[in-house]
């Protein structure tokens, strides 16, 4: 089976922008969540999807990150306008249900500038 | 919060040595699972651990649960170059999502 896909693979944007990173899960996986690495340190939840539903957006670290998932399938987060803090790398993941484990995608390594 | 603390945070061991990281959670843990991180790369799942004590093998990786269902370890036996990268657990309580510890870098020195 194809894996999670994540791009852009790299993005460099100036503070106050706006980025939008896409994350395909694997066909079939209800959940998908999205991570951040920033400066090495722990990974942190942002959010999580079952479908289309926001299951859990207690990680979400402000009003300036909107998740979307469209019809259940690929997912997008929108950092706007984004802040030097929000660089680092943002994971997609997804799974069946618990107990699984999850796939990561390759990340999505931001810079704002 | 939920918090997942593991250590030590980097280890630097010569080819053929063991290696141990060690994950201690502030709360009783319903599952925890295991990820590894190569350099420039994405975590992937090697392991999840259930019931009280369990411990599991995977070749030369051995996974530990605590009895009481608070703390793991990951243990390497005989490092090879290939084992480099970054370990990480990561703990559920109930239904609830996946928190990741802070990982531990292992180098190994051929």
């Amino acid at each position: 089976e194809a894996g999670v896909t994540q791009f852009p693979s790299h993005s460099v944007i100036e503070k106050g922008q706006t980025v939008t990173l896409r994350c395909d899960p694997i066909s079939g996986h209800d959940n998908l969540y999205w991570y951040r690495r920033v400066m090495g340190k722990e990974i942190k939840f942002l959010l999580h999807f079952v479908k289309e539903s926001k299951q859990d957006e207690s990680g979400m670290p402000n009003n300036r990150f909107l998740a979307e998932r469209t019809g259940g399938t690929y997912s997008t987060l929108k950092v706007q306008p984004a802040e030097l803090e929000d660089s680092g790398v943002y994971f997609c993941a997804s799974s069946r249900n618990a107990p699984y484990g999850y796939t990561f995608g390759s990340g999505t390594r931001l810079t704002v500038v | 919060g939920q918090q997942v603390m593991q250590i030590p945070q980097y280890q630097h061991v010569q080819e053929g040595e063991d290696f141990t990281t060690y994950c201690n959670s502030s709360t009783t843990l319903s599952n925890i699972q295991w990820y590894k991180q190569r350099p420039g790369g994405h975590p992937v799942f090697l392991i999840q651990l259930v019931k009280s004590g369990e411990v599991k093998k995977q070749k030369r990786l051995t996974f530990q649960f605590g009895e009481a269902k608070k703390n793991s370890s990951l243990h390497i036996t005989a490092t090879q170059t290939t084992d480099v990268g970054t370990y990480f657990c990561a703990g559920r309580t109930g239904a609830n999502n996946l928190f990741f510890g802070t990982g531990t870098r292992l180098t190994v020195i051929p």
